[in-house]
């Protein structure tokens, strides 16, 4: 089993949308929960960063942690055709295991249509 | 503030041979790691280093390696190059390792290399 479950996809909705895009996983100790969107050929960009269970806004982003169920989401409002990227979870074990050793989920394909 | 850069772009490489990936990170940023991208693995943790050190490892076997310079700069070196290590290859830089808030990482655009 992955530390990081994220289904891959394809997903593809119409622009305006609302996009859910989720990340389950294993190990309780994960502490630092991120949200990082990559486009072609590029390297992956920090969207969201949270390190507590509960909702984080940014925009027409929403970063949602659940750490009792092992659960983390990313919201997108109002969805835009620029959206379109592969959005990566990213969840780190902290100060104890090493921070900076950041464990991914396989990352979604989001295509919004105009 | 100039953001992490990766050098070369592109590489393309027989099996057998070796090569060099350089990365400069952002300026004042500390840490630098490693990462290597694949379709079928996704993204995979390879090393982390700080103040010339390495600190963390991935499930990597010993031809991959990197070093740390004084001014934070970062290389990693792959050797006996195998098909298999064809993938894009990323190095994320953060300010301060270990302070919440300041891990958050900022990629690089990568390094793409095919290994024929």
């Amino acid at each position: 089993q992955k530390e990081v479950e994220q289904d891959p996809g394809p997903l593809s909705v119409p622009e305006g949308a609302i996009v859910s895009l989720n990340c389950t996983y294993s190990n309780s100790a994960f502490q630092y929960f991120m949200w990082y969107r990559q486009y072609s050929r590029k390297g992956p960009e920090l969207l969201m960063y949270t390190y507590s269970s509960g909702n984080k806004e940014d925009g027409r982003f929403t970063a949602q942690v659940d750490k009792s169920s092992k659960y983390i989401s990313l919201f997108i409002r109002d969805s835009q055709p620029s959206d379109s990227a592969t959005y990566l979870c990213a969840i780190s074990p902290g100060l104890i295991q090493g921070a900076q050793k950041l464990v991914f989920g396989q990352g979604t394909r989001l295509t919004i249509n105009p | 503030k100039a953001g992490v850069t990766q050098t070369p772009r592109y590489l393309i490489k027989t099996r057998g041979q070796q090569v060099t990936l350089s990365c400069s990170p952002i300026s004042g940023h500390r840490s630098v790691s490693w990462y290597q991208q694949t379709p079928g693995q996704g993204l995979q943790f390879l090393f982390e280093y700080f103040s010339e050190t390495q600190r963390n490892k991935g499930n990597f076997p010993g031809r991959f390696s990197g070093r740390q310079f004084s001014n934070s700069r970062s290389e990693m070196n792959v050797s006996t190059l195998e098909l298999g290590d064809s993938a894009l290859y990323l190095c994320a830089s953060s300010l301060v390792p270990g302070l919440a808030g300041q891990e958050t990482q900022y990629f690089g655009p990568g390094t793409r290399l095919l290994v024929l």
